[in-house]
Order: C-alpha cells, then sequence, then structure tokens
C-alpha cells in the first residue's frame, strides 16, 4: 500500500515559470488536501477537496490552482512562480465522514525553490 | 472559528527527562484531537488521536487525554530519547468534517 505519494521530490523553478505538484492516493479517501509549510512554521492550508469535482479554497489560496477529475489524483498548478512560493508542499487525504475525520495522511513532501 | 493553540519552541530536553508539550484548542461542537509528528525531512505522521471527552491516546510511550473542560490536550512523555527528536503539532478535526487545524509546532530536542 502506497498511501500518499509526491512528485516531483525536489524541483527549482525561475520566477514565472509554471509547474503542477502531482498526488495521488490509493486508499479511496474522499477529502485531499495541499499544504504548505515555510521555514519554521506551521502548515497552511492551501486548497481541499471533498470529492471528484469538487475543491474549495483554504487559507492561502492566491497564485495556486487545483482541480480534482479523479478520487486517486489531486494536482496542485502554480501558473506564475513567484519567490514567495518557495515552500515545501504537502498533500494529504483523509476519509470524511458526518460528525468529523478521520486521521489525515501525508505525502513525503516537495521542495520548491523559486529564484 | 476553529483553532488550536500550542506551546512555542524549541524545547530541549535531556535523554530520560520528562515531556510536557501543552495544546489548547477552540472548537464548537464535538472536534477530534490529534498529535502529529515530523522528523527532519520528512512528511507528517500521526503520533496519537483521541475523538471524545476523556478519551486518551498513546502510542510509542506518548499520551495526551482529551479535557474538554480545561479545551486541552497536552503531549508528555515519562522519558525522551535522542530519537524522540522532531518537530509535533497538534491537530483538531472540526465537526463540519472540512477542514484540519493545525498549531504552529513545537521542535524538540533531545540531547544524550
Amino acid at each position: 500500500n502506497a498511501g500518499v505519494t509526491q512528485t516531483p521530490k525536489f524541483r527549482i523553478l525561475k520566477i514565472g515559470q509554471s509547474m503542477t505538484l502531482q498526488c495521488t492516493q490509493d486508499m479511496n479517501h474522499n477529502y485531499m488536501y495541499w499544504y504548505r509549510q515555510d521555514p519554521g512554521m506551521g502548515l497552511k492550508l492551501i486548497y481541499y477537496s471533498v470529492g471528484a469535482g469538487i475543491t474549495d479554497k483554504g487559507e492561502v489560496p492566491n497564485g495556486y490552482n487545483v482541480s480534482r477529475s479523479t478520487t486517486e489524483d489531486f494536482p496542485l498548478r502554480l501558473e506564475l512562480a513567484a519567490p514567495s512560493q518557495t515552500s515545501v508542499y504537502f498533500c494529504a487525504s483523509s476519509y470524511a465522514r458526518t460528525g468529523g475525520q478521520e486521521t489525515q495522511y501525508f505525502g513525503p513532501g516537495t521542495r520548491l525553490l523559486v529564484l | 472559528g476553529d483553532s488550536v493553540t500550542q506551546m512555542e519552541g524549541p524545547v530541549t530536553l535531556s535523554e530520560e527527562a520528562f515531556l510536557t508539550i501543552n495544546c489548547t484548542y477552540t472548537a464548537t461542537g464535538y472536534p477530534s484531537l490529534f498529535w502529529y509528528v515530523q522528523y527532519p525531512g520528512e512528511g507528517l505522521q500521526l503520533l496519537l488521536k483521541a475523538t471524545k471527552a476523556d478519551d486518551k491516546g498513546s502510542n510509542k510511550g506518548f499520551e495526551a487525554t482529551y479535557r474538554k473542560e480545561t479545551t486541552s490536550f497536552h503531549l508528555e512523555k515519562g522519558s525522551v530519547q535522542v530519537s524522540d527528536s522532531a518537530v509535533y503539532f497538534c491537530a483538531l478535526s472540526g465537526w463540519t468534517g472540512n477542514q484540519f487545524y493545525f498549531g504552529t509546532g513545537t521542535s524538540l530536542t533531545v540531547i544524550p
């Protein structure tokens, strides 16, 4: 069981370039999330999805886009990379039900450097 | 809205010392509470959880009790090891189930 996988592990981008961070989960979870973690800081939610075709903004969505065409995949798109987007990005998934969620499972992260 | 307030770090302890990391929360309804651990260079892993008042979560010698009267979920370990050096995050899953709320993390370093 692979759990949550993310690619790439590390990427350097130039200002203005675009890229897609990939996230796949094989646990049939309905909820998926994207977080960013800046050095010495906690996690900030970028976007989340409650199921295929349904996404919503989190705390820091500006500069990012997402889509959810399947239960398994939840890619994060950066259209015009900026130095402020230098961070470590974590994808997570969980099985949510009425009255609360089960545990969130995290991928290993993607380290992004924008120069 | 729902939120989690976590003890500021960093924390440095000697091996075999007692550990407490404080966590308090604000939430409506009946949230679930979690402690996650992040080892250097890795993603977050679930350490323990509690889903209702007075529940005690435990794992790898760590414990935390869900206290509704004090809205707290403090993490404790009786005797820390060097291998416990990591960043610890307190988290809350709200009653509506849409989002998790994470604390800012507490960095723990255990020295031999």
